[in-house]
C-alpha cells in the first residue's frame, strides 16, 4: 500500500485554467504538507495542516488554496494558472513535531506543466 | 531563521569509489537533521536522520552521516558507491518543535562506470 499518494502524476493545462491535485496518506499522521520543487530542483514548503487546521502558509499567492476535509487528505486547488506555476508539487505527511517521528514521508509528486 | 547549504551542486564519482556529500546548516536553536534521496521522476525517500544521541547515524543503502555541532555540518558518506546510487540528494533541517522542513539546494550524484 502506498503511504502518501497523489493524483494525478502528470498534469498539463493551459494558462488561466483552474486545476486540483489530490493527496491522501494512510499512515495515520496528523500533519500534512505541500511542497513545490522548481526547475532547479529547489524544494520549498507551501502549506502545512495539522488535524485539518492550517498552520503554515509560506506567502503563497491567493490563487493557491489548500483544503483538508479530514486529517488523511490534503488537496491543492490552483486558480488562474500561470506559466510560472509549472513545477513538481509534492505532498508529504508527518506525525507532528514530536521527538521520535519528525521525518516527513513524501508522495511521488505531481508534475504540473502550464502551456 | 534556519538555512541549509549543500556545498556541491554536482558530484561525479567512479563506481566503487567513496563519496562525501557536504551539508552545512545555520540555526540559533536545536535542530533535527535529515538526508533524503530523490531518484529520477520519483518522490523523496528518507536516507537517514539525526535527532539526538550518537553523532554518527547510519541509514539505508550503506549511507551514513556525522553530525558536527561545532561546525554545524551533517555530511553524508558512503564508502563504496554503486551505479544505482545515481540520484539527487537533499539535506534538510527542522527546528525542534517546528513543523516545516527546510531543504538545501540538492546535490546531484553521478556514478560513472
Amino acid at each position: 500500500d502506498t503511504a502518501v499518494s497523489q493524483t494525478p502524476k502528470y498534469l498539463v493545462t493551459q494558462m488561466g485554467n483552474d486545476k486540483s491535485i489530490k493527496c491522501e496518506q494512510n499512515l495515520g499522521h496528523d500533519t500534512m504538507y505541500w511542497y513545490k520543487q522548481d526547475s532547479k530542483k529547489f524544494l520549498k514548503i507551501m502549506f502545512s495542516y495539522n488535524n485539518k487546521e492550517l498552520i503554515i502558509n509560506e506567502t503563497v499567492p491567493n490563487r493557491f488554496s489548500p483544503k483538508s476535509p479530514d486529517k488523511a487528505h490534503l488537496n491543492l486547488h490552483i486558480n488562474s494558472l500561470e506559466l510560472g506555476d509549472s513545477a513538481v508539487y509534492f505532498c508529504a505527511s508527518s506525525q507532528g513535531a514530536g521527538v521520535k517521528n519528525t521525518e516527513a514521508f513524501f508522495g511521488q509528486g505531481t508534475r504540473l506543466t502550464v502551456v | 531563521a534556519q538555512s541549509v547549504t549543500q556545498l556541491d551542486s554536482q558530484v561525479p564519482v567512479f563506481e566503487e569509489a567513496p563519496v562525501e556529500l557536504r551539508c552545512n546548516y545555520s540555526s540559533s536553536v536545536s535542530v533535527y537533521l535529515f538526508w533524503y534521496v530523490q531518484y529520477p521522476n520519483q518522490g523523496l525517500q528518507l536516507l537517514l536522520k539525526y535527532l539526538s544521541g550518537s553523532t554518527l547515524v547510519k541509514g539505508i543503502n550503506g549511507f551514513e552521516a556525522e553530525f558536527n555541532k561545532s561546525q554545524t555540518s551533517f555530511h553524508l558518506r558512503k564508502p563504496s558507491v554503486h551505479i544505482s546510487d545515481t540520484a539527487e540528494y537533499f539535506c534538510a533541517v527542522r527546528i525542534q518543535g517546528a513543523q516545516k522542513l527546510v531543504f538545501g539546494q540538492g546535490t546531484r550524484l553521478t556514478i560513472n562506470p
